[in-house]
């Protein structure tokens, strides 16, 4: 079975742009939710979706808006690219409603560096 | 204020040596859910434990252990006979049933190097 996916898996941009990342969750998987890695730290929290609806958000600006699709799959969107953007963005799928609950299976990430 | 800390940065071990990575945390919540994470250079995070706060039996899978203690608010975690595939950076996360932001507090990581 097809783990989380991820693309693209490495992407360099300038400061100003706009840059959408995508996910597949496994399947049978409703949840998504979204994680920034900055380089030497741990994963911070962006959003979940369930069911395509927003169902957290974490402390990132406005730039920042994402989707759910109807077969489960997700876009983060970042806007206006600043340098600080540059990161590891996960994409992560559960098989709960409460995806804090549950075990969260990642996919290998889209490595973001802004120019 | 939910808050995971892992003060090791980085250690060092060589190869069937035992090892612990320490891990403290920090929640108003009285129901809970602790996590450990591998991630190896490829960049996925790996699941290895997951743990609720009404559950403070030790954890023994293979060469893992783990070890919960509320009353010191940690995670700990052990690695015997480790092995230079353990190699990778390790990280422990919280999340909160009842906060309604669905979403794990990770810690900053330890990187694990183990030499042959």
């Amino acid at each position: 079975d097809a783990g989380v996916t991820q693309s693209p898996t490495h992407l360099i941009k300038t400061r100003g742009q706009h840059v959408t990342l995508r996910c597949s969750p496994i399947s049978g998987h409703k949840s998504v939710s979204w994680y920034q890695q900055v380089l030497g730290q741990g994963p911070q929290f962006i959003f979940q979706y369930y069911e395509k609806e927003e169902r957290g958000r974490g402390n990132f600006p406005d730039r920042f808006s994402a989707r759910q699709f109807p077969n489960y799959s997700s876009e983060l969107n970042v806007n206006a690219l600043l340098l600080g953007d540059s990161a590891l963005y996960l994409c992560a799928s559960s098989l709960r409603r409460q995806g804090n609950t549950g075990e969260l299976f990642f996919g290998e990430g889209s490595r973001l560096t802004v120019l | 204020a939910q808050k995971v800390t892992q003060a090791q940065t980085e250690i060092s071990v060589v190869e069937k040596e035992d090892v612990t990575l320490d891990c403290v945390y920090e929640t108003r919540d009285t129901t809970y859910y602790l996590f450990w994470y591998k991630q190896p250079p490829s960049g996925e995070l790996v699941f290895l434990i997951r743990r609720n706060s009404f559950d403070e039996q030790n954890e023994i899978s293979g060469r893992y252990s783990w070890n919960f203690q509320k009353s010191t608010n940690s995670f700990n975690f052990t690695i015997t006979a480790s092995q230079v595939v353990d190699s990778a950076v390790y990280f422990c996360a919280l999340s909160e049933v009842y906060s309604g932001t669905y979403k794990y507090i990770f810690g900053t990581g330890t990187r694990l190097k183990v030499l042959a």
